[in-house]
């Protein structure tokens, strides 16, 4: 399978407790989004890389939120002290700058449940 | 801030064509998008419009991009109950920047 892939696809765990999220992109793809989407919402943009570099943080980012790309590759996306709130799917995608079509290409999800 | 606006809902029947409207508040949009999503199943594009460009056809998909008004729709015509999916309308200032979506719109189509 050559799209993008998210691990693990569900993660249910208790308030307070630390998780991570992983991405892997198509291969090739030097651009990685990381979104949240909340029931009944659009796609809420979090961050995105270009390879290895953070390039744009939105505000939703808390400081609980943090990203990495080392690599330039996959990426994790780590939330600590998880609160109720941030029960969602978490979206990653990833294109490559000078396609043809200026598509970004959406992995599965991620649907955290914190209780 | 930059908002996007969609109605939630829409029901046809199976043939009919379906009009799904969105309005935009960031007049720098330069791409203005539609993905639709499935039960199950990742977000998909669907089509695109320049920000310079008036209308776009692909097959059974026309997007009407009205820029004056910040106004963008998409037509579905003979609609089919395989269309049934959220439609949501994006737009980002640049190819490969953060995409801004609406709460999208939830298609239903009746046989």
């Amino acid at each position: 399978d050559t799209g993008v892939s998210q691990d693990p696809r569900h993660k249910i765990t208790k308030r307070g407790q630390n998780v991570t999220f992983r991405c892997d992109p198509i291969s090739e793809h030097n651009r990685l989004y990381w979104y949240r989407q909340t029931l009944g919402q659009g796609p809420e943009f979090l961050t995105y890389f270009q390879n290895e570099a953070q390039l744009e943080k939105s505000r939703l980012l808390s400081d609980r939120f943090s990203a990495e790309r080392p690599k330039g590759s996959f990426s994790t996306l780590e939330i600590q002290r998880t609160e109720q709130g941030d029960s969602a799917m978490y979206l990653c995608a990833s294109s490559r700058p000078g396609q043809l079509i200026p598509e970004q290409f959406f992995g599965p999800g991620t649907r955290l449940t914190v209780l | 801030g930059e908002d996007v606006e969609q109605s939630l809902f829409l029901s046809v029947r199976e043939g009919d064509s379906s009009v799904i409207n969105c309005t935009y508040t960031d007049s720098s949009s330069t791409y203005l998008y539609w993905y639709k999503q499935e039960p199950g199943a990742g977000l998909q594009l669907l089509t695109y419009i320049f920000s310079n460009m008036d209308m776009k056809q692909d097959q059974r998909l026309t997007v009407l991009l009205n820029k004056k008004d910040k106004h963008l729709s998409l037509r579905i015509a003979d609609t089919q109950t395989g269309d049934s999916a959220i439609y949501f309308c994006a737009e980002s200032h640049q190819a490969g920047t953060a995409l801004i979506f609406g709460k999208g719109t939830t298609l239903s189509v009746s046989s």
